[in-house]
């Protein structure tokens, strides 16, 4: 099975404050994203990895940098946390296929920003 | 713009009812098409899937669901529901060929299941 791993369930934070989420999967999947959820607008996509050190733009990336130095992790940064960044963020794999393949999801990481 | 809507919000059911939540998606050209469930305190994960062939889709845990090309509809479908049912779903649609970024999810609907 597939085991997409969040480094926190639950984090509060201050304003101002970078952070750092991290994931890591174990299945060897060249796909790896980051979205936030929250109430009634579903999943939005931040930030994107096809490959290591590969990185595309979401729908939403302002106010987040992503890093892939290995093809296991990807982590999302706050570099400078707002409250508006209060949310729900899942991160998933993927392995490659044309229009997308399944996507296999992380626990997520509910993220407070006082 | 490319969308996907889910139209029902909330849905609230007894044991045993039948369920359909509707997904409907503004993609032109050929689709990929899914159903993902998060059932409470757990992870997202995959219901059922759509790429080619035969337009009714089995799933896990008895549910379907039916790729209607000229609706631009992918119905979920439970004959008979059970109180473990109780989750939000999510339906996600890509055009064939674009890259996986490209997944679109719904906004959600969160069916609740009365005992």
């Amino acid at each position: 099975d597939v085991k997409v791993t969040q480094s926190s369930r639950y984090l509060v934070k201050r304003t101002g404050e970078k952070v750092f989420l991290e994931c890591v999967q174990d299945m060897d999947h060249e796909n790896m994203f980051w979205y936030r959820q929250d109430p009634g607008l579903g999943l939005r996509l931040i930030y994107f990895s096809y490959d290591v050190k590969m990185k595309e733009k979401g729908d939403i990336p302002e106010g987040y940098s992503v890093s892939r130095e290995k093809k296991e992790r990807f982590s999302l940064i706050l570099e400078s946390a707002s409250t508006n960044q209060t949310s729900m963020y899942l991160c998933a794999s993927s392995p490659p296929g044309q229009g997308g393949n399944e996507q296999f999801f992380g626990p997520g990481t509910r993220l407070t920003v006082l | 713009a490319q969308s996907v809507s889910q139209h029902n919000h909330h849905v609230i059911l007894s044991e045993a009812a039948s369920l359909e939540l509707g997904c409907n998606y503004s993609y032109g050209g050929t689709v990929n098409l899914f159903w993902y469930v998060q059932y409470p305190g757990q992870h997202l994960q995959l219901l059922l899937k759509y790429f080619s062939g035969d337009p009714l889709v089995k799933g896990i845990k008895g549910f379907e669901a039916e790729f209607i090309k000229s609706k631009f509809s992918f119905n979920l479908r439970k004959p008979s529901v059970q109180w473990s049912d109780t989750a939000e779903y999510f339906c996600a649609v890509t055009t064939r060929y674009s890259s996986a970024s490209k997944i679109i999810f719904g906004s959600g609907t969160r069916l609740s299941i009365r005992p």
